[in-house]
């Protein structure tokens, strides 16, 4: 079955890095996504790679794929307070099912960012 | 442009009550979602409508839950004689398939509570 696991905290300093981590047990996963979600406010999309890929770079955002570890990272370079949130994980399964496109959820990972 | 609007944003129910939840997508969008986020579940796929195919209806919890898309855009979710389990946050999401990936964009929610 598919299962998507993150940490739940994560506390950095303004100004470093943050690094989430993520791993999933569904290999037929074709997309793997990060959101964020604010309080109060729906999700966003930030980011997506495809399965085939390693990296993915977007302004100071960084995904890594490790596809044989079934395990998925994201880091925020230069972390904001604004960056502040809950970050999301999420796996959609591959092309053909009648499930594409679902997406699966990990529990979230809650991102502190002290001044 | 315009984001995918759902309404009521809040709703407040008496147990066995029906309730009404509606979704606008963004316009184009051919895929439409629905998930709900409560505190102990996290994040749940519900329901999936992608142009005229048959809905994957396999994350409806129960019978009570239903939902239908008219004319391929607004949708709306009903619960039947709903039960205070049912209290969570309602997302509605909509993609258009761009080379194979569902970006799901989502709504802001409608929290419901079941007293």
């Amino acid at each position: 079955g598919e299962d998507v696991e993150q940490s739940l905290f994560l506390s950095v300093r303004e100004g470093d890095s943050s690094v989430i981590n993520c791993t999933y047990t569904d290999s037929s996963s074709t997309y793997l996504y990060w959101y964020k979600q604010e309080p109060g406010a729906g999700l966003q999309l930030l980011t997506y790679i495809f399965s085939n890929m390693d990296m993915k770079q977007d302004q100071r955002l960084t995904v890594l794929l490790n596809k044989k570890d079934k395990h998925l990272s994201l880091r925020i370079a230069d972390t904001q307070t604004g960056d502040s949130a809950i970050y999301f994980c999420a796996e959609s399964m591959g092309a053909g099912g009648t499930s594409y496109g679902k997406l699966t959820f990990g529990q979230g990972t809650i991102l502190t960012v002290h001044p | 442009g315009a984001g995918v609007s759902q309404s009521p944003s809040n709703k407040v129910t008496e147990k066995g009550k029906d309730v009404e939840l509606r979704c606008d997508p963004i316009s184009g969008h051919t895929a439409l979602y629905w998930y709900r986020q409560s505190l102990g579940q996290g994040l749940e796929f519900l329901i999936y409508f992608q142009g005229n195919s048959a809905p994957d209806k396999s994350g409806l919890p129960s019978d009570r839950f239903s939902a239908e898309r008219t004319g391929g855009s607004v949708s709306t979710l009903t619960i039947q004689r709903t039960q205070q389990e049912d209290s969570a946050v309602y997302l509605c999401a909509s993609s258009f398939r761009s080379g194979g990936s569902y970006e799901q964009y989502f709504g802001p929610g409608t929290r419901l509570t079941v007293t």
